[in-house]
């Protein structure tokens, strides 16, 4: 069983499209993250939440605590957005900096 | 700007040799993470450490080790390589502490292949 689900594991999108990435968690968190990998390997976090949303340029994230939900959106998709989105949730003790469960990864294409 | 460096990008290794990969950061960060990860599976943690010299098995420590004799570097060491072991690597940091949990900071990845 895994802790932390995410769908679709794939998604093509037209350029400018509204697009939607779930990430559902079993395990009790102390913040949720999301992080984007593009082909090459390097990862980067986009966003780190633990209630609510939060909004950078055109990309939200949603967190609901009591349904272990949280959603990535992506609004007016453009073919840069191409990359794999990784939820990842922080759990274990704080002073250890917390283990993290990860997704197994939702690859995005953006069709121009 | 946080930097976590890995010693190689790709690398090419044949089965039983003893293979060692480096990651080293510059934010003096406490924690830090071996992560493998292959296709359908997600990362998985391999191995962790929280302070020098300090180490915890992560969710698949079989056939790794690991060594932090720095703070600023944490190696992890394949003692004899496998074609199993044919992986991407990630190495992470993180500063300990921060009661709603801390960001990490990935290194661009070493691609081992074992031949």
């Amino acid at each position: 069983k895994n802790e932390v689900e995410q769908s679709p594991q794939n998604l093509t999108a037209q350029e400018g499209e509204f697009i939607t990435i779930n990430c559902s968690y079993s395990v009790g968190i102390s913040a949720l993250h999301w992080l984007q990998q593009h082909p090459g390997g390097g990862i980067v976090s986009l966003f780190m939440l633990s209630s609510g949303k939060k909004k950078h340029g055109r990309l939200i994230a949603t967190i609901n605590i009591q349904e272990k939900h949280s959603s990535l959106h992506i609004t007016a998709s453009h073919p840069r957005d191409s990359a794999v989105y990784i939820c990842a949730v922080g759990s274990g003790p704080p002073q250890l900096g917390n283990q993290f469960y990860f997704g197994t990864g939702t690859s995005l294409t953006v069709i121009p | 700007d946080v930097k976590v460096t890995q010693s190689s990008r790709y690398l090419v290794k044949r089965t039983g040799e003893k293979v060692f990969l480096e990651c080293v950061q510059d934010m003096d960060h406490e924690n830090m993470f071996w992560y493998r990860q292959d296709p359908g599976l997600g990362l998985r943690l391999i191995y962790f450490s929280y302070d020098v010299k300090m180490k915890e098995k992560g969710d698949i420590p079989e056939g790794y080790s690991v060594s932090r004799e720095k703070k600023e570097r944490f190696s992890l060491i394949l003692e004899s390589a496998s074609t199993n072991q044919t992986s991407m690597y990630l190495c992470a940091s993180s500063p300990r502490g921060g009661a709603r949990g801390n960001e990490q900071f990935f290194g661009p990845g070493t691609r081992l292949t074992v031949l």
